[in-house]
């Protein structure tokens, strides 16, 4: 297996625009994690899904976020307008189960100017 | 949100000498993960313990836990260069990270 996929790897994007970013969770794993990973704020868990279900988006900053799982297969975390702010590493993360052990991506490096 | 805390912040240490890192949460758990981060990398599993366990070891890592003080630590022995990372912990069933151990290993 591949492991999971991210794209892209790097997104540089103006203050205002829409950015969308995917994610691809190991085949055969029924939970998927986002995290965003700042220097100021660690390792923040933004949504957190079980059989293409959120379970908990406490962590999911305002309203600009959204996060979607429309197969088992592929999911999008899609930022709305984007602000400086967001600017970050986001990773997705998918497990057998939700306490099972995670399987980070690469991650996609945001930079909203 | 019950996340783990992971004590202390940052450790140096010369290659050879071992690594101690601590971990510390809130509520009951089925296990306690750790995991370890290379800098601008995604998390990579290191090992699990479960509630029932109070030692488990793998290669030059051993997790201890002791659930009736809601801690854990993670001695990583002989360590080399490559050794140098951030540590974290997560305690099931929130899968929410702490600051981390930030370990440096000099040569």
């Amino acid at each position: 297996d591949a492991g999971v996929i991210q794209s892209p790897r790097h997104e540089v994007t103006e203050m205002g625009q829409e950015v969308t970013l995917r994610c691809k969770p190991i085949s055969g794993h029924n939970s998927l994690f986002w995290y965003r990973q700042t220097m100021m704020r660690g390792l923040e868990l933004l949504i957190y899904f079980n059989n293409n279900v959120p379970i908990d988006d406490s962590g999911m900053p305002e309203d600009r976020f959204s996060a979607k799982m429309p197969n088992a297969s592929f999911s999008t975390l899609k930022i709305q307008p984007s602000e400086p702010r967001d600017s970050a590493v986001y990773f997705c993360a998918s497990s057998f189960g939700g306490g099972d052990e995670q399987y980070f991506g690469p991650g996609t490096r945001l930079t909203v100017t | 949100s019950q996340q783990g805390e992971e004590d202390p912040q940052a450790l140096s240490i010369q290659e050879g000498e071992n690594a101690t890192m601590n971990c510390s949460y809130k509520t009951s758990i089925n296990n306690l993960q750790w995991y370890r981060q290379n800098s601008g990398r995604g998390l990579v599993h290191l090992i699990l313990i479960r509630s029932n366990e109070r030692e488990k070891h793998s290669g030059r890592l051993r997790v201890t836990l002791d659930t009736s003080k809601k801690s854990s630590s993670l001695l990583i022995t002989a360590s080399r260069a490559a050794d140098t990372a951030s540590y974290f912990c997560a305690p099931y069933n929130d899968m929410r990270f702490g600051a981390g151990t930030r370990l440096t290993v000099k040569p």
